[in-house]
């Protein structure tokens, strides 16, 4: 079954525009990790944030928000004011306790016009 | 900063032939990770390995092996290539005890 679920698959917005990705996820374990990459153009993906279960604190850095609900087991994605280097597949994941593994969800493509 | 390298942006392989894909990481970390991804599908397990010459199984592990002989390099066996393993392959690794992995750029690799 799958674990971690990005029902957007592509979101396209203008620059200056907010864009939130959705997360859900699924897991029986209390104690439960959940990531997010972003993978630009060139490939490599990018870490962005690390949030345990345990913390449900909202989360800030610059231009970037996470919403993280575990009642809607939901770790929502906001990038504010959007710029054409945001242009990228995001992707979701979620690792749960004593497992290295990351279960990653199918990524959202999102493009930022100018 | 860590380093995951891997040999090859771009491969282009025939039907049956035996293909190795390298990654080698710089950071003596102690787990490490193949994946291959999709459209559609995101990131899927092949396999992965937690010391020298341990490995496991991941999510899907049918016709591929794997190599850890040392600490840094992990390689990707595909025994004989067939076409539905064209593919983009991503390897990764992390410190033990910690589940961020940090992810090489990737081989897009196409059997025809």
């Amino acid at each position: 079954a799958q674990k971690v679920t990005q029902a957007q698959t592509e979101i396209s917005v203008v620059e200056k525009e907010d864009v939130t990705l959705d997360c859900v996820y699924e897991t029986r374990d209390t104690t439960y990790y959940l990531f997010w990459y972003k993978q630009p153009p060139s490939g490599e993906l990018v870490f962005l944030i690390r949030r345990n279960s345990f913390d449900e604190q909202n989360e800030i850095s610059g231009r970037y928000s996470w919403n993280f609900q575990k009642s809607t087991s939901s770790f929502n994605f906001t990038i504010t004011a959007s710029q054409v280097v945001d242009s990228a597949v995001y992707f979701c994941a979620l690792s749960e306790e004593d497992d290295y593994k990351l279960s990653f969800g199918a990524g959202t493509t999102v493009t930022v016009r100018a | 900063d860590v380093k995951v390298t891997q040999s090859s942006r771009y491969l282009v392989k025939r039907t049956g032939e035996k293909v190795f894909l390298e990654c080698v990481q710089d950071m003596d970390h102690e787990n490490m990770f193949w994946y291959r991804q999709d459209p559609g599908l995101g990131l899927r397990l092949i396999y992965f390995s937690y010391d020298v010459k341990m490995k496991e199984k991941g999510d899907i592990p049918e016709g591929y092996s794997v190599s850890r002989e040392k600490k840094e390099r992990f390689s990707l066996i595909l025994e004989s290539a067939s076409t539905n393993q064209t593919s983009m392959y991503l390897c990764a690794s992390s410190p033990i005890g910690v589940d961020e992995q940090y992810f090489g750029p990737g081989t897009r690799l196409t059997v025809t």
